[in-house]
């Protein structure tokens, strides 16, 4: 079946710093890829949507700028954390869209600390 | 603002038994609905897709659909201590890829 590798899956940073989490769909191409983050004891939250080749697009609230999306390849995306601070600790999930069948594969998820 | 709704629980049933979810949702041009399980901390599983109205079954799993309703359901039967987790609706909106999750039901199955 479709798998999506995430890496890493789980990272404690300095504030201030930031953070690159990686996406790979492995056995098929992706046209799209979300980004979501989900906090203890509560649903996952779509932050953003990216398609191959083009600019991520936002959900509302979520800081564009601090939440750096890069979706070079139907294979790969990547969300950066810029300047992490405390109340970025989350755990935050990918998922692809196969091109073929439409079906969504969620990475293992990346579990992030700031301290 | 399209909303998916669950009962947040837990919901508590013993082994064996059928274990009910439900889930409610706003947007009445939804087309894809989705049931995930998840493991404390571990990324959403798929269960089950489903996409008319009627009943689908997989295995000990059957999702019911009811469009009219604007209402998903996920039934478990033969319940077993490893279903214990919680279980999210998902629901794809028209004109749209994204998936719209509802807060989730914990499900207990105590032996």
């Amino acid at each position: 079946g479709a798998v999506v590798s995430q890496h890493p899956s789980w990272v404690i940073c300095k504030s201030g710093t930031s953070v690159k989490i990686e996406c790979r769909s492995l056995d098929f191409q992706a046209t799209t890829m979300f980004w979501y983050r989900q906090f203890p004891k509560q649903s996952l939250m779509l932050m953003a949507t990216s398609n191959e080749g083009s600019k991520a697009t936002y959900e509302q609230g979520v800081e564009k700028d601090k939440f750096l999306i890069n979706h070079a390849s139907l294979t790969l995306s990547t969300l950066t954390v810029t300047s992490a601070h405390p109340e970025d600790s989350s755990f935050y999930i990918c998922s692809a869209r196969d091109r073929l069948n439409y079906g969504y594969t969620f990475g293992s998820g990346t579990r992030l600390t700031v301290v | 603002q399209k909303e998916v709704e669950q009962n947040s629980g837990p919901l508590s049933v013993p082994e064996g038994a059928i274990a009910s979810l439900n889930c409610t949702y706003s947007d009445r041009g939804s087309q894809s609905f989705f049931w995930y399980r998840q493991y404390s901390g571990k990324s959403p599983e798929l269960i089950m897709s489903i996409y008319s109205n009627g009943d689908k079954e997989d295995g000990r799993f059957t999702a019911q659909l009811n469009k009219a309703s604007q209402y998903v359901s996920l039934l478990i039967r033969d319940s077993q201590p490893s279903d214990s987790a919680t279980y999210l609706c998902a629901v794809k909106g028209e004109g749209t890829d994204k998936l719209i999750f509802g807060t989730g039901t914990r499900l207990q199955v105590f032996p």
